[in-house]
């Protein structure tokens, strides 16, 4: 009964290849975020949406980027995977001042 | 510089006595707090929340308390049962609703 649904949920890629992790919402949220972890490690904000055709980089440099074309839909992706790009991979989306609602993650392995 | 801090990356408690969760916080611009829970290969899941003119919220099982002056709050998980065995993050809500996450703490619930 998840309202906001990532797609793979695992994925194993070469390096070079281009990928799109996808995420979508169906509670209308007007906000959207991507966030970052690596085992042990604090979630680091890397992309965020405010609205349709709004995006911004977060706190984290990443090479990765985004889009907002539609209000529930908010794909990542990489031009070119690297093995640094191994992580796991979160969407987010959330009401003002209500805190975020997460995906179940992309678990990404870049060989 | 890390804003949320979790100084305890792991914390084993015996089934049914209380679990402690530490949280301390360096912007006094923060004015809204959350705890989240998660599991392995999942998002995470909101907990529960406190406003800073709160001091205190209670929601079953779990109480966050707030110490504005010492900037620091504690979630208490009371009794702890085994499906609490997850990784916990502390976060902070800031003015621009973005959630700035602790690096999280690994509670271990002992049968």
């Amino acid at each position: 009964e998840a309202d906001i649904y990532q797609t793979p949920r695992y994925l194993v890629i070469g390096t070079g290849k281009k990928i799109t992790l996808e995420c979508s919402q169906t509670m209308g949220h007007d906000k959207m975020y991507w966030y970052q972890q690596d085992p042990g490690m604090e979630l680091h904000l890397i992309h965020y949406s405010y609205g349709v055709n709004s995006t911004e980089k977060g706190d984290l440099s990443s090479e990765s980027t985004v889009s907002r074309i539609r209000t529930e839909h908010f794909p990542l992706t990489l031009e070119s995977a690297r093995p640094s790009h191994t992580s796991q991979y979160l969407c987010a989306s959330s009401e003002q001042h209500y805190g975020y609602t997460f995906g179940s993650g992309t678990r990404l392995t870049v060989v | 510089d890390q804003q949320v801090k979790q100084n305890s990356p792991s914390l084993s408690v015996q089934e049914g006595r209380i679990s402690i969760l530490n949280c301390d916080y360096t912007n006094s611009m923060f004015d809204y707090f959350l705890w989240y829970k998660k599991y392995p290969a999942e998002g995470p899941t909101f907990l529960i929340s406190i406003s800073s003119i709160k001091d205190k919220n209670e929601d079953g099982r779990f109480t966050v308390f707030l110490n504005k002056s010492a900037k620091h709050l504690s979630l208490h998980i009371v009794p702890s049962q085994p499906g609490d065995s997850a990784v916990y993050f502390c976060a902070a809500l800031n003015r621009d609703d973005k959630i700035i996450f602790g690096k999280g703490t690994r509670l271990h619930i002992l049968p």
